[in-house]
């Protein structure tokens, strides 16, 4: 049992440039979360889904765009990178059973990227 | 913004002695969560305390609320070298329908062996 996967690990991008990180969890989960973290700033969240198809703003969404075509998979894609993106991201999901307001996030292990 | 804030932002201890770590909210809560991160890796959930529940224990680890002065503690007590990470608390702020999880700036805790 895998948990939440994030793909690339590492990336180092120039500024302008694209791509797209990955998150596939493997719980059945219906919410799923992308976050940033910065030293000194704490997770702040960018994006996030309550259900495939759906996709909502977070905290700091600017920059960036989501996909949830799939229940699995949440795509985070940055078409044109800048150095204030660089970051370390984390993905997370969490169940809707039912004391929904009580199940915990699972994360995973971040994507840590830089742009130069 | 954050609605948790934790405190103190660094801790440091030796082998052995207990940690506390706090944590403040802006508004009303349903639950509150907290959450360790060891160096590289992403966050993992460690305890839930209800808006209802005054203390809570797992194990080693013993959290409290009061709700009157929206802040929760956690204590962790005989601390390990290995217990060495960051603490985070989680609450859930409403918005657009959906309770969305909102993490505070964390603590960092070193434990000397």
């Amino acid at each position: 049992n895998a948990g939440v996967t994030q793909t690339p690990k590492f990336r180092v991008l120039k500024t302008g440039q694209s791509m797209t990180l990955l998150c596939a969890q493997d719980m059945n989960h219906e919410y799923m979360y992308w976050y940033r973290q910065d030293p000194g700033m704490g997770l702040r969240l960018i994006h996030y889904s309550v259900g495939e198809g759906t996709t909502a703003k977070g905290e700091v969404p600017d920059g960036y765009n989501v996909s949830r075509l799939k229940k699995q998979n949440f795509l985070l894609g940055l078409e044109s990178a800048a150095p204030s993106q660089t970051s370390v991201y984390f993905c997370a999901s969490r169940s809707d059973w039912d004391r929904i307001l009580d199940s915990p996030l699972h994360f995973g292990n971040g994507t840590r990227l830089t742009v130069t | 913004s954050q609605q948790g804030e934790e405190d103190p932002q660094a801790l440091s201890i030796q082998e052995g002695e207990n940690a506390t770590m706090n944590c403040s909210y802006k508004t009303s809560i349903n639950n509150l969560q907290w959450y360790r991160q060891n160096s590289g890796r992403g966050l993992v959930h460690l305890i839930l305390i209800r808006s209802n529940e005054r203390e809570k224990h797992s194990g080693r680890l013993r959290v409290t609320l009061d709700t009157s002065k929206k802040s929760s503690s956690l204590l962790i007590t005989a601390s390990r070298a290995a217990d060495t990470a960051s603490y985070f608390c989680a609450t859930l702020h409403a918005s657009g329908g959906s309770y969305i999880p909102t993490f505070g700036r964390g603590t960092s805790l070193i434990v000397h062996p």
